[in-house]
């Protein structure tokens, strides 16, 4: 089935380190959702794009819908040792139907203190 | 403030037996989406309901079944369980078309000898 292309699939990084990830597609998305997801537990939102550009903030967290409506990026500024988790990218495109979206495959992120 | 509820949180089964994963919410949501989480693979979509009585098929929809009797329930069926349905299974529900955000259940672990 369609997935998206998420990168890195992990990464190991020193507290206090910013943070980036980012998500590719073949089509065309309306919506890019990022989620968090902690151990034992189901995801939880963290940002939600809906305009090609849209840059948007949730504390330590930064979010973009890339220009292309094909990708979409993460970034964490100062990360902390809760941090950990696996962070999943979601699209919603017109291709998937409207209301399906489609996940990416997750980026491991360990936070060494 | 309940959210989606899913029970069991864990459950073992032997090969060929049936069980019904059960998931609610309590946020009046039309749409509710099943998926299954394995290592590597993101999160695939099973089965989706846009609403009551009204219910369709995902990217893995073998060997499960799934009614909406009511707003509020979307049980999921295993009819005969086998190995390669061992997975963490979630339960998502969302208000609509307009700004589509999924939530999530904490999930069911499920695991078939």
């Amino acid at each position: 089935g369609q997935q998206l292309n998420q990168s890195p699939q992990s990464m190991f990084i020193q507290e206090g380190e910013d943070v980036s990830m980012n998500c590719t597609s073949s089509s065309i998305f309306n919506t890019w959702l990022w989620y968090k997801q902690d151990p034992g537990e189901g995801p939880v939102l963290l940002i939600a794009l809906y305009k090609a550009g849209e840059l948007t903030s949730n504390g330590r967290l930064t979010a973009q819908f890339g220009i292309t409506r094909k990708d979409s990026f993460l970034n964490i500024s100062a990360s902390i040792p809760s941090d950990v988790g696996i962070y999943f990218c979601a699209g919603q495109s017109q291709t998937s139907g409207t209301y399906k979206y489609i996940f990416g495959t997750g980026t491991r992120l360990k936070v060494l203190a | 403030n309940a959210g989606v509820t899913q029970t069991p949180k864990f459950q073992v089964l032997k090969t060929g037996q049936s069980m019904t994963l059960q998931c609610a919410q309590d946020m009046n949501h039309e749409y509710m989406s099943w998926y299954r989480q394995d290592p590597g693979m993101g999160l695939r979509l099973i089965h989706y309901s846009v609403g009551a009585g009204i219910t369709d098929q995902g990217e893995v929809p073998n060997g499960y079944n799934v009614s909406r009797s009511t707003t509020e329930d979307f049980p999921l069926r295993l009819l005969s369980a086998a190995p390669s349905q061992t997975s963490v299974y979630f339960c998502a529900s969302s208000q609509g078309l307009t700004k589509n955000i999924q939530y999530f259940g904490a999930g069911t672990r499920l695991s078939v000898l």
